[in-house]
């Protein structure tokens, strides 16, 4: 089964739009963190925002944020003021387990096309 | 302060060669994990060292194999290789936290002729 799906293969969005990317996740485990990267066309893997399974508050970081739903193990990555730098693959991961177990599963990705 | 480096950055080879890929983790991490990303797919995990010791393992045969050095840096090395084994090799340091992020590498792009 599929540990995290990423429905949207592609989206298009006009420049200083907002954007969210979705991601649902799969896991049995309570502890567990959500993670967001970017992929340039370079193929640098770039960390974008981190939310941990006790979190109260829905993670932020500068333009990103993450809408952490957790009873409906939803995860979505809000990008607010596209800019056309943004343009690149996105994948949402899990690392599940405590301390020492620091595997990531990674989705399939969205490519973001910003438009100018 | 420098962040994950890997080399080398591209790299053909032909079936059935060995290959050594190297990882230098960021400073002040002492966990490094391997991924392989084959084209238009995510990062699929291959394995974790941490203290010179291969702590976790993906579904990888045992062709693809590790080392972590005193100085916290890695290789990985696939032997016998295989049309099957082009991809792009990310390198990640972290670490050992549950709560760490895991930084990326620039990667190496693997081609395999």
């Amino acid at each position: 089964a599929q540990k995290i799906t990423q429905t949207q293969p592609g989206m298009f969005v006009q420049e200083k739009e907002a954007v969210t990317l979705d991601c649902t996740y799969d896991t049995s485990d309570q502890s567990y963190g959500l993670f967001w990267y970017k992929q340039p066309s370079s193929g640098e893997m770039i960390f974008l925002i981190y939310q941990g399974s006790y979190d109260e508050q829905n993670a932020t970081e500068g333009r990103y944020s993450l809408n952490f739903q957790k009873a409906r193990k939803s995860a979505n990555l809000v990008i607010s003021a596209s800019q056309l730098g943004d343009s690149a693959m996105y994948f949402c991961a899990m690392r599940e387990g405590a301390q020492g177990a620091q595997k990531l599963v990674f989705g399939q990705g969205t490519r973001l096309t910003i438009n100018p | 302060d420098a962040g994950v480096t890997q080399s080398p950055t591209h790299l053909i080879k032909t079936r059935g060669q060995q290959v050594t890929l190297r990882c230098s983790p960021k400073s002040g991490h002492d966990t490094v994990s391997w991924y392989q990303q084959a084209l238009g797919q995510g990062p699929q995990f291959i394995f974790q060292y941490y203290e010179e010791e291969e702590r976790q393992r993906g579904n990888f045969p045992d062709r693809f194999s590790g080392h972590q050095f005193p100085n916290y840096s890695s290789e990985l090395n696939v032997n016998a290789l295989l049309l099957g084994d082009s991809a792009l090799y990310l390198c990640a340091s972290s670490l050992d936290s549950a709560r760490d992020t895991q930084y990326f590498g620039p990667g190496t792009r693997l081609t395999v002729l």
